[in-house]
This record gives structure tokens, sequence and C-alpha cells, in this order.
């Protein structure tokens, strides 16, 4: 058990439909990382959050959003959904924000139908 | 060209076995590199991190860097069944505002 833990671990949606993935960093950890993982494309880094700020962007769409909230845990947002959005989608925590070890959330498969 | 590469395999081994991991990369900036192991798509998990070139050993792992030729190498040693999983490098720069870049995995099979 890595210490992150990540809400819900399954979502079964349909397509042009917004989610919410929640994420909670191991305890003390001021860094959350967003990662999507599909079979074909391998784990892709989306967004991170550094102690409530954007810190960097990869390859997240216009389309999904996120946020770190005082307490600092992360929600990532989904909207107007398609097929190809279906994927595992994994929060990593880090005690800081730079070349340090991430720790990886169990993640939330997303299917999209 | 991407910038890490590694062999999807699979790789498929006898128990008691000696497995080689490798990546390579083209990116000079990347210091740490890490390896991660993940089971059926669960959460990848942290096996062995390094900074810089070198060896690192723990157990029965050990994780080579040679910055000089971009490459980097995971050698299991006494390979189990338990170790069939796949296998993810990892690399950073290390500078606020930089992600780790992950390799795509390489999956191995280890039969008792």
């Amino acid at each position: 058990d890595s210490g992150v833990t990540q809400t819900p671990k399954h979502l079964i949606t349909a397509t042009g439909q917004r989610v919410t993935l929640r994420c909670s960093p191991r305890s003390g950890d001021l860094s959350v990382y967003w990662y999507q993982q599909s079979l074909d494309q391998g784990l892709q880094f989306l967004i991170q959050y550094y102690n409530g700020e954007e810190r960097a962007k990869g390859n997240i769409l216009e389309r999904f959003s996120a946020q770190q909230f005082p307490d600092l845990h992360s929600e990532l947002n989904l909207s107007s959904l398609e097929l190809g959005d279906s994927a595992l989608y994994f929060c990593a925590s880090s005690p800081l924000g730079s070349g340090d070890t991430q720790y990886f959330g169990p993640g939330t498969r997303l299917t999209v139908l | 060209q991407k910038e890490v590469e590694q062999d999807p395999g699979p790789l498929s081994v006898p128990e008691g076995a000696i497995v080689s991991l490798n990546c390579t990369y083209s990116n000079s900036a990347f210091q740490y590199f890490m390896w991660y192991r993940q089971y059926s798509r669960k959460g990848p998990e942290l096996l062995m991190y390094t900074y810089s070139s070198g060896n690192k050993e723990d157990g029965r792992f050990t994780a080579q860097v040679d910055k000089s030729s971009k490459y980097i190498s995971l050698f299991i040693r006494d390979s189990q069944p338990s170790d069939s999983a796949t296998y993810l490098c990892a690399m950073s720069a290390g500078q606020a505002g930089t992600a780790l870049i992950f390799g795509k995995g390489t999956t191995l099979s280890v039969s008792s």
C-alpha cells in the first residue's frame, strides 16, 4: 500500500458526460500528479500540482481540468467524455515537486460507453 | 524519436534465471532514474531509484545507469514467478515543473 488513495475504483459512464476522480496523497506529500494509462499509449503525464498551485502540464486535453485543495487532496474533472477517454487514471504523490520519487495510487478505471 | 524507449517484450524466462530489462533515452538532462513494477493494471510500485550514473543494489534487484550511453538497466537475480509483471522505467530532469517520463513497459513472465 503506497498510502495514496483514489476513488472511485471503477467508473462507467456514457459519452458526453462529466466525471470527477478524487485523489488523496500520502501524508505530508505536497505534490500530486495525474497520469492516464491506455493500452496503446502507456503512462501519460497529465498535470501536476504542488501545494495547491499548478506546477506542470503534460498532454492534458482542454476538456480535462484538475485542482488541488487546501487539504492537499486533488480532483481530476473529465468532461464531454469520448470513447477514447476510456483508460486507467492514476494519481501519484511526492514529498516535493521535482526529482523525487512518486508513489502511485491504485487507479480509477474509467469506461466510457 | 521518443524520449524514452523500452522493449515491450513479452519476455519469458524460467524460474531462477537472471533477467535484464533495459531502457534508452534521448534527453541528456535526465538525472533521476526509476524502475516501477506494475501488476495487472494495478498502480505502479516503485522498485529502484537512482540519481545520476552508477549502480544500486537492493536484494535481488540491481539498477544501472550509464549516462554517457543514455542507457539504464534493471537486473533481477534468481527470478521468481511473483516477479511476473510489467516493468516501467521512468526518468526526470529533476527541475521544478518537469515530470517523470515513462517507458511503455516490458512485460515479464517467469515460469515455475
